[in-house]
């Protein structure tokens, strides 16, 4: 069983759609992350919260609105999705250090299948 | 610029045969290197990790991988196959601060036969 809580594990949705991704964790890691996967590929990080703080944001469009409300919890806000945002979409938390490199082994939910319709 | 190379796209293994997936990396200070696998529908698992100190690491499900920094390589390892093993993996090296962020090779479907 994942450590990490992922909801819904399927949405289907309209491109004029808004829905919320949810990911919740209760390990005490303090660094969270949005990942993007189609199929047959790797997955490529889309946003880190560090500390309930956004450090990194891999150019991804305004449409996608990551939020982190507490440290157990971090959301993604869709609105106006293309039809190629398709994919799973995987949350994954770690330990984080402050200022130190990156060394903490990741843990991934099992992510939500979004399809757009 | 730092990246992850799986130079096998796809593998097919026997049951019970010993099993190596090949992973190299580029990355120009000391590596933080991982390898996880994915099942059908599954988010990603940690199998095994390494950051310093003895180059072959143990992992779970019974696999290991060797560190060689004169190759640049992370292979992974199995003496002997089960057919649950049949899964998509991915070496990552991780990279930057405030948290990891993780480069991932491309990965490597491994198919195993009876």
């Amino acid at each position: 069983d994942t450590e990490v809580t992922q909801t819904p594990k399927h949405l289907v949705m309209g491109m004029t759609n808004k829905k919320s991704l949810k990911c919740e964790q209760h390990m005490g890691h303090r660094a969270m992350y949005w990942y993007k996967q189609k199929a047959k590929k790797p997955p490529e990080l889309m946003f880190v919260y560090s500390y309930e703080k956004l450090s990194i944001n891999e150019s991804v469009p305004s449409r996608f609105s990551p939020e982190c409300p507490n440290s157990s919890l971090l959301n993604l806000h869709l609105h106006a999705l293309q039809p190629e945002d398709s994919a799973l979409y995987l949350c994954a938390s770690s330990q984080a250090d402050r200022g130190l490199s990156s060394n903490q082994p990741q843990h991934f939910g099992d992510g939500t299948r979004l399809s757009i319709l | 610029a730092q990246s992850v190379t799986q130079p096998d796209i796809h593998i097919t293994v026997s049951e019970g045969a010993s099993l190596e997936l090949r992973c190299n990396y580029s990355y120009g200070a000391t590596p933080y290197l991982f390898w996880y696998v994915q099942s059908p529908g599954q988010g990603l698992q940690l199998l095994l990790k390494y950051f310093s100190g003895d180059t072959l690491v143990q992992g779970i499900k019974g696999f290991e991988a060797e560190f060689k920094r004169s190759q640049s390589s992370f292979n992974l390892r199995k003496p002997s196959v089960h057919w649950s093993d049949a899964a998509e993996y991915f070496c990552a090296v991780g990279v930057g601060q405030a948290g990891t962020a993780l480069i991932f090779g491309k990965g490597t479907t491994l198919s195993v036969s009876s």
